[in-house]
């Protein structure tokens, strides 16, 4: 498709189980962002890639979230040990070059994660 | 780190105009965004602004003066599917990450 896609849209865990959420990005595009999405709140930025490097993790909240994106292309957030704290919306977004002005971010629709 | 405020709600009736303000406290500055979200939804990119002045796209426009840490989303001849809510984010000029308002929920009424 020609926006960005992301998997599962819906993902309930049990307390301590691994996660992994999927984000495709458009295609072409060098830069991807994860976002955390809280119920009536703006996303809050979490980790950002150029390619398949990982320039910036600053906002993960944890040691037990891991982001990956090996061939510069799709990208998996990896949650571990979940926590029901982690139960938000996860926003992936693409754009088209880190370095380019104006270039805004697309986003996915993003996985709805719930921890019981 | 980045303070964005937006406010929480506006309502207004079909055919108006809203005018969504935003203010921001940043340690760095590289475009003021608007992004358009419906519930369940991707948030959807309108405008951007990176210089001072109105950006005008459609039934849309945005305006940002930097020296005063303010913008504002224009919504004009407003429409039943332009209820909402409104994201107004800042760009960082460090790594381009983006920092969101909480964002304002716009409902049309007929």
């Amino acid at each position: 498709g020609a926006g960005v896609s992301q998997s599962p849209r819906y993902k309930v865990a049990k307390r301590g189980q691994d996660v992994a959420l999927r984000c495709d990005p458009i295609s072409g595009h060098v830069s991807l962002f994860w976002y955390q999405q809280a119920l009536g709140q703006g996303p809050e930025f979490l980790t950002y890639f150029q390619n398949e490097a990982q320039l910036d993790k600053s906002g993960l909240p944890s040691d037990r979230f891991f982001a990956e994106r090996p061939e510069g292309s799709v990208s998996t957030l990896k949650i571990q040990r979940t926590q029901q704290e982690d139960s938000a919306v996860y926003l992936c977004a693409s754009s088209l070059n880190l370095d380019a002005i104006n270039q805004p971010q697309h986003f996915g629709d993003g996985t709805r994660l719930s921890i019981l | 780190g980045q303070n964005i405020d937006q406010p929480t709600e506006m309502t207004a009736t079909e055919g108006a105009i809203v005018q969504i303000n935003c203010t921001y406290q940043t340690s760095g500055f590289n475009g003021l965004f608007w992004y358009q979200q419906h519930a369940g939804e991707a948030p959807t990119f309108l405008s951007y602004n990176v210089l001072d002045g109105l950006e005008e796209t459609g039934r849309f426009s945005s305006f940002l003066s930097r020296s005063d840490s303010y913008g504002y989303l224009l919504l004009q001849e407003l429409q039943m599917k332009d209820s909402a809510s409104y994201l107004c984010a800042v760009r960082d000029r460090a790594d381009y990450k983006l920092s969101f308002g909480a964002g304002t929920t716009v409902t049309v009424r007929a």
